[in-house]
Formats: C-alpha cells, structure tokens, sequence
C-alpha cells in the first residue's frame, strides 16, 4: 500500500529553526509537495522537489532523498505567524497525490 | 500564480436538502480538477477526481450518487452533496491542475464549509 508518514505534532520558539520530517512508500514517484494549511483554511504552496537535494526559497528549505524516501521541510527565523499544518504530499506514478496527515506546528513566544 | 475560487464559502443546511458548491479555475484551464474533505484535525481525503467532459472517478467508499460531480467546462466543476445529512458537514475543498505549469501542482481552492443541521 502507499504510506506517508510524518510527526503528528512539533513545538518550537519563535526566531529558530525547525525541521518537520517526511518518508514516503508509494507506487512510483513524480515529485514531493509541501503545503502549509492554517486552521479553517485551503492548504497553499509551499515547495516541490523531484530530484534529491536541497530547494531553498527565503525562510523555508526542503531537502529530498529518494533513494531513502525522506524529505524534510526547514524553517528558519520562525515567525508566530508559522502555526499552521505542514502536509507532505507525494505524485505517485498515476500523477495522483498522496497525503499525508499532516504536522501540526506549534509556535511559542 | 493561478487562482481558483469555491463558491459558497459556507453554508448550513438542513438535514435532507441537496447543497451545490461549485469551484472555477479563474486565470487558467483544469482539464482535471480534486474534490476533497477534510474533517477536524484529519488530514485532507480524496473524494473524486473530475476529468472535463467525462465522468468523475470515485475514491473507494465515496457515493457516487450522493456526491455528484460534473465537470462541464475547463474552468468549472460543481459537487452535489445530495441528501445532506449531519456526518456530512465538513470543510469541501477542491484543487485544480494547471496542465501548464511547470509541474504538476494542485492549486486549492479557499474551500467551503458546510453545516447540515
């Protein structure tokens, strides 16, 4: 079966740095999404990465193993404003994504 | 980027009634648009997936004939909840492909929240 896994739940302080990690069993690969949903909210863009290494833009960096099945979503300079669910997505080989459930980052002053 | 609305943000209904939300792609054609639930602190469910111009595919334990789904042009699909029921209130949200972008993101709809009482 196809499984994505990732932390139920993080807390972190604001101004550091945290990493909310991802692995993945799925049928075939096209690419890893990170989405950030706030509370009541549609989940919006965060990243993509379909070939191992690190993809950095501003504040938020995700690496990708594939050979480990392992992503990882970095956020630096933590804002409060950062609370939200982080989602780890996967394409699978019939280009539909498979979800994750989602972490749930809690950020404190 | 592109920009997809869902229309009704929300609504409550009462126990029985049929509720439509409809979802467009404003700035970009979607051959192929998501309808998702997604229930407090769950993550998001794949209900169907809409292909323009052709039947929507049911994810295992979705009611086709409760949820209706027609895609009837490239910016537009519409989910009929039909028969609405309380365990049926959740947050709706669709997504939509942009066969353009430079890959295959799903962009989200704002969602709908739906009430049945």
């Amino acid at each position: 079966g196809q499984n994505i896994d990732q932390p139920t739940e993080m807390t972190a302080t604001e101004g550091a740095i945290v990493q909310i990690n991802c692995t993945y069993q799925t049928s075939g690969f096209n690419g890893l999404f990170w989405y950030q949903q706030h509370a009541g909210e549609a989940p919006t863009f965060l990243s993509y990465n379909v070939l191992d290494g690190l993809e950095e833009k501003g504040r938020f960096s995700s690496f990708l193993s594939r050979s480990k099945g392992y992503s990882y979503l970095l956020l630096k300079e933590l804002q409060m404003k950062d609370s939200a669910s982080y989602l780890c997505a996967v394409l699978d080989s019939n280009y539909q994504l498979i979800w994750g459930a989602g972490t749930k980052l809690i950020i404190k002053p | 980027g592109a920009v997809v609305s869902q229309h009704p943000s929300w609504v409550i209904c009462k126990s029985g009634t049929s509720v439509k939300i409809e979802c467009r792609s404003l700035d970009f054609q979607a051959t192929t648009m998501f309808w998702y639930r997604q229930f407090p602190k769950q993550s998001l469910m794949l209900m169907a997936t809409s292909n323009e111009g052709s039947k929507a595919t049911y994810e295992q334990g979705v009611e086709k004939d409760k949820f209706l789904i027609n895609h009837a042009s490239l910016t537009l699909s519409t989910l009929t909840v039909t028969s609405a029921h309380p365990e049926d209130s959740s947050f709706y949200i669709c997504s939509a492909r942009d066969q353009l972008a430079d890959y295959n993101e799903q962009f989200f709809g704002p969602g709908t929240r739906l009430t049945v009482l």
